[in-house]
């Protein structure tokens, strides 16, 4: 069965450079999350969308923007990259009106 | 908003034992509870949820219980193997106004079963 996909699944970066991270849903899920997850931590919401509007904001910086196209799939753009923004990124979708959400593979980021 | 506390932090159990995680949660409005398993590495799976009509669910090896009254819900896993080894994540679920549901999750509990 189709999962979520994530691209791409390693990305180094340099401080203050930008990154976009992309993510497809399962087919005919219409709802995106973004986690964000520090080593040794749980995840943290950032954002969600639901039928390409922003549904939710949790703990996203400002320096971070997110959107939902019209096929579905999220894009996370994020700027001035910080060292402390090394961490495993998800994206998770679900079905409308669906509690159950599945993770994608996640991204890797490394800031150095 | 929802707040999780999931305990224990580490948990290190013989193989064939069985292991009790434990959550709470402080949203009355919650009301779907997903546990997710994630390998070193690798991405959260969900391997068994619950709702918060029902009290308990069983699945082979695994069952979640729920007390909504407590805000308290449990994950059992009976005769323990070391591929149970991973970090579990409780979660609790309620409605966001935005039209989604979005997952709080706990911090995680280690699980380690010895050969």
């Amino acid at each position: 069965a189709a999962g979520v996909i994530q691209s791409p699944r390693h990305l180094i970066k340099e401080k203050r450079e930008t990154a976009t991270l992309k993510c497809y849903p399962i087919p005919r899920h219409d709802t995106v999350y973004w986690y964000q997850q520090g080593p040794g931590q749980d995840p943290q919401f950032l954002i969600s969308f639901y039928e390409k509007m922003q549904s939710d904001k949790g703990s996203i910086p400002d320096r971070f923007s997110a959107q939902q196209f019209s096929d579905y799939h999220s894009e996370l753009n994020m700027s001035s990259l910080e060292l402390g923004d090394s961490a495993l990124y998800f994206c998770a979708s679900s079905p409308g009106g669906s509690t159950e959400a599945f993770f994608g593979q996640g991204t890797r980021l490394t800031v150095v | 908003g929802e707040n999780v506390e999931q305990h224990p932090s580490t948990l290190s159990v013989q193989e064939g034992d069985s292991a009790v995680i434990k959550c709470t949660y402080s949203d009355s409005a919650s009301n779907y509870f997903p546990w997710y398993k994630q390998e070193l590495g690798k991405r959260p799976q969900l391997i068994i949820d619950i709702r918060s009509n029902v009290g308990e669910k069983k699945d082979q090896r695994i069952a979640v219980t729920l007390n909504k009254t407590a805000k308290h819900f449990s994950l059992h896993i009976t005769e323990t193997q070391p591929e149970d080894s991973a970090v579990y994540f409780c979660a609790a679920t309620s409605d966001a106004s935005g039209g989604s549901y979005i997952p709080t999750f706990g911090r995680g509990t280690s699980l380690i079963v010895h050969p």
